[in-house]
C-alpha cells in the first residue's frame, strides 16, 4: 500500500531564504509526482508535475526533483517571499495511474516572515 | 481566478435539509472529481466521473449523491447529512482521468451541518 509522507509538518523562515520541502513515498513504482499549493480556505493549485522518466521540473523560483529509487521528491523554493506562505502538498497516483485517483501527503505549512 | 467554479462558497444546513453543490468547468476536460477535506488534512477522494460516467465511488455514504448532467457540470446532492460531514468540498477536473494529467481545483464549498 502506497504511503506518502511530508516532513516537516510546518516550517517558518525569514523572507529571502532558500528552502526545501520534502516528500517521501513507500512504493517506488510511481508514474509521476505532483506538487500542489493550497492557500487557507482555497482549493489546490498544481505547481509542478514530474513524470517518472524525469529527474526534475522547474517553474520560476520553484524546482522539484524526483528520485524514484530512493522514494523521494523535494520542492526547492528560491528567494522565498511572504506570498509563498501556504500549505504545500505532494501526491502520487494510486495503483496503475489510470483512474485519476491521487494519494496525498499530509502537507507542509510554510510561513515566510517579512 | 480559478477555472473551476464552485457554488455556493458557503453552505449551512440542518441534518434534515436537502441541498446541492455545483461545479462547472469550461476547459473541455472529460474527467471531474469530488473531494472532501477536513481541517489540516489532505483532500480525500469521493467520486470520479470520466466522460460523464461514474468511474470511482470511494465507498461514500448514500447521503451524498453525485450527478454529472454534461461534460461541464458536476453536482453533489446532499440529504440527511451528519455533523461529521462538515468540511470543505472541492471539485476538480482534468483532461482525462489518468494521473499524468494535472488536476485543476475549484475553491470549494465550505459546508457546515447544524
Amino acid at each position: 500500500k502506497q504511503e506518502v509522507t511530508q516532513i516537516p509538518a510546518a516550517l517558518s523562515v525569514p523572507e529571502g531564504e532558500n528552502l526545501v520541502l520534502n516528500c517521501s513515498f513507500t512504493d517506488s513504482a510511481i508514474y509521476n509526482l505532483q506538487w500542489f499549493r493550497q492557500d487557507p480556505g482555497k482549493g489546490l493549485t498544481s505547481l509542478l508535475l514530474i513524470q517518472s522518466s524525469q529527474r526534475e521540473q522547474t517553474s520560476g523560483r520553484l524546482n522539484a526533483s524526483l528520485d524514484k529509487s530512493s522514494g523521494r521528491s523535494t520542492l526547492y523554493i528560491a528567494a522565498s517571499q511572504p506570498g509563498d506562505s501556504a500549505t504545500y502538498l505532494c501526491a502520487v497516483p494510486h495503483g496503475s495511474g489510470n483512474t485519476g485517483k491521487l494519494i496525498f501527503g499530509q502537507g507542509t505549512t510554510l510561513q515566510v516572515k517579512p | 481566478d480559478t477555472e473551476v467554479t464552485q457554488t455556493p462558497k458557503h453552505l449551512v444546513m440542518g441534518m434534515t435539509n436537502k441541498k446541492s453543490l455545483k461545479c462547472e468547468q469550461h476547459m473541455g476536460h472529460r474527467a471531474m472529481y469530488w473531494y472532501k477535506q477536513k481541517a489540516k488534512k489532505p483532500p480525500e477522494l469521493m467520486f470520479v466521473y470520466s466522460y460523464e460516467k461514474l468511474s470511482i465511488n470511494e465507498s461514500v455514504p448514500s447521503r451524498f449523491s453525485p450527478e454529472c448532467p454534461n461534460s461541464s457540470l458536476l453536482n453533489l446532492h446532499l440529504h440527511a447529512l451528519q455533523p461529521e460531514d462538515s468540511a470543505l468540498y472541492l471539485c476538480a477536473s482534468s483532461q482525462v482521468s489518468i494521473s499524468n494529467q494535472p488536476q485543476h481545483f475549484g475553491d470549494g464549498t465550505r459546508l457546515s451541518i447544524l
